[in-house]
């Protein structure tokens, strides 16, 4: 079974910190790497992905792949209360599957 | 540009009744996926299709579980009967290719609740 893993948390940080979300894969022939947010009640929102080893930048957040490890984050600069939701990592393989983990759910302390 | 579109938002039902929901995906996504989402858990895929086509069927319960994408746009999904343990979000999303990989985006969802 092709997996995706993440740590469920709740990982809390302070606001105006770096939160850092961690994901592992176990199928090799991944391409892509997917981050959606997920606030509580509502559906996946698209925040990023990266396919290439190294890091992403889009505003305050940051992806990093490294393909050795099987090893997916995702850093969020700045962390304001409203980041406050579960993020699910998301592996594509390449022939439109999609396999996601359960989620982390990140809260921002004002 | 619109997003994918899903209705019902929520739908209560007793066990046994049938029950189907709608998805309208993002205006020339050829790739279309029904997930469900069960409380603390990710997204599971049920079925996607290419165009017309269902091409992964393989986790979709098809002794109670249907779906179609007549004409390649939109998409229902019914389930008959439902039973308590269908309670989840049912999530629809599309895709497509942008630059060098599919992205995928997803609707709003249909919680459906089965008493």
């Amino acid at each position: 079974q092709k997996e995706v893993e993440q740590n469920s948390g709740p990982l809390s940080v302070p606001e105006g910190a770096i939160a850092s979300l961690n994901c592992t894969y176990s199928d090799r022939g991944s391409q892509s790497f997917f981050w959606y947010r997920q606030y509580s009640g509502k559906s996946p929102e698209l925040i990023m992905f990266i396919y290439s080893n190294g890091d992403k930048e889009d505003g305050r957040f940051t992806a990093q792949l490294n393909k050795a490890s099987q090893y997916v984050s995702l850093l969020i600069r700045d962390s304001q209360p409203s980041d406050s939701a579960t993020y699910l990592c998301a592996s594509y393989s390449g022939t439109y599957k999609y396999i996601f983990g359960t989620g982390t759910r990140l809260k921002v302390l004002a | 540009e619109a997003g994918v579109v899903q209705s019902p938002r929520y739908k209560i039902i007793e066990k046994k009744q049938p029950v189907a929901f709608w998805c309208n995906p993002i205006s020339g996504h050829n790739t279309l996926y029904w997930y469900l989402q069960n409380l603390g858990q990710g997204p599971e895929l049920l079925i996607r299709y290419e165009n017309e086509e269902a091409v992964d069927d393989s986790q979709l319960p098809k002794d109670r579980f249907s779906a179609e994408r007549l004409k390649g746009v939109d998409s229902t999904l019914k389930i008959q009967p439902a039973e308590l343990g269908d309670s989840a979000v049912y999530l629809c999303a599309s895709s497509a290719i942008f630059g060098s990989t599919d992205t995928q985006y997803f609707g709003p969802g249909t919680r459906l609740t089965v008493l």
